[in-house]
């Protein structure tokens, strides 16, 4: 399973653009790159998975490089509700294969 | 979109007694669930892999005699807390993949979490 790394915390102004970088040196060529959101006392939930380029969705963009050995996931003019630790996750997503969190970074968002 | 519950949110119960979690898919089913554990402030440890009908695999250090897991049908999964103590405590959350073809990729879908408090 290739490792992630991300910032352990970050902190935003509402209204600003976060991005979040992960990098995954070892990704396989079979990995998704996924990106889940976890409020406290609750599961995660997912935002956006990508393989290449960029994809965007209402909430989110994430940003793959050419040679996919990081993400960066790009939440648009962020408010105090995204205040939450975000996970970086690289995988198959077929068979008994897991997800496997790391660390995850913690957005806070101030007023 | 897929929903995963869990049953019940939260449990308190004695040290020495036993605790049952239940995790359902409401609208697919799942022939992969997974159990994941976390502690305040931590990230999501997984402790095993179930498939309908199989025995469940632990992942390394988590004793399958002391956290029973039963995948009984393609939308149940449950987790028994064997004579449960203190240091049991913890945030559990379910996961469930669901059924595809050969080659297509499936998100996995998590519940809401069970957060068990051992007195």
């Amino acid at each position: 399973l290739a490792k992630t790394t991300q910032p352990i915390s970050m902190d935003s102004y509402e209204g600003q653009e976060v991005n979040i970088t992960c990098s995954h040196n070892n990704i396989a060529t079979n990995d998704y790159i996924t990106w889940y959101q976890q409020f406290p006392s609750q599961g995660p939930r997912f935002i956006i998975q990508g393989y290449k380029t960029k994809v965007t969705n209402e909430v989110a963009s994430l940003f793959i490089p050419a040679d996919r050995k990081s993400s960066t996931l790009s939440l648009p003019r962020v408010s105090l509700s995204d205040t939450a630790v975000y996970y970086c996750l690289v995988g198959a997503y077929s068979g008994n294969t897991p997800l496997v969190f790391g660390k995850g970074t913690r957005l806070s968002v101030i007023a | 979109g897929a929903v995963v519950s869990q049953h019940p949110s939260w449990v308190i119960c004695k040290s020495g007694t036993s605790v049952k979690i239940e995790c359902r898919s409401l609208d697919f089913q799942a022939t992969t669930m997974f159990w994941y554990r976390q502690f305040p402030k931590q990230s999501l440890m997984l402790m095993a892999t179930s498939n309908e009908g199989s025995k469940a695999t632990y992942e390394q250090g988590v004793e399958k005699d002391k956290f029973l897991i039963n995948h009984a049908s393609l939308t149940l999964s449950t987790l028994t807390v064997t004579s449960a103590h203190p240091e049991d405590s913890s945030f559990y959350i379910c996961s469930a993949r669901a059924r595809g073809l050969a080659g297509v990729t499936y998100e996995q879908y998590f519940g809401p979490g069970t957060r068990l408090t051992v007195t």
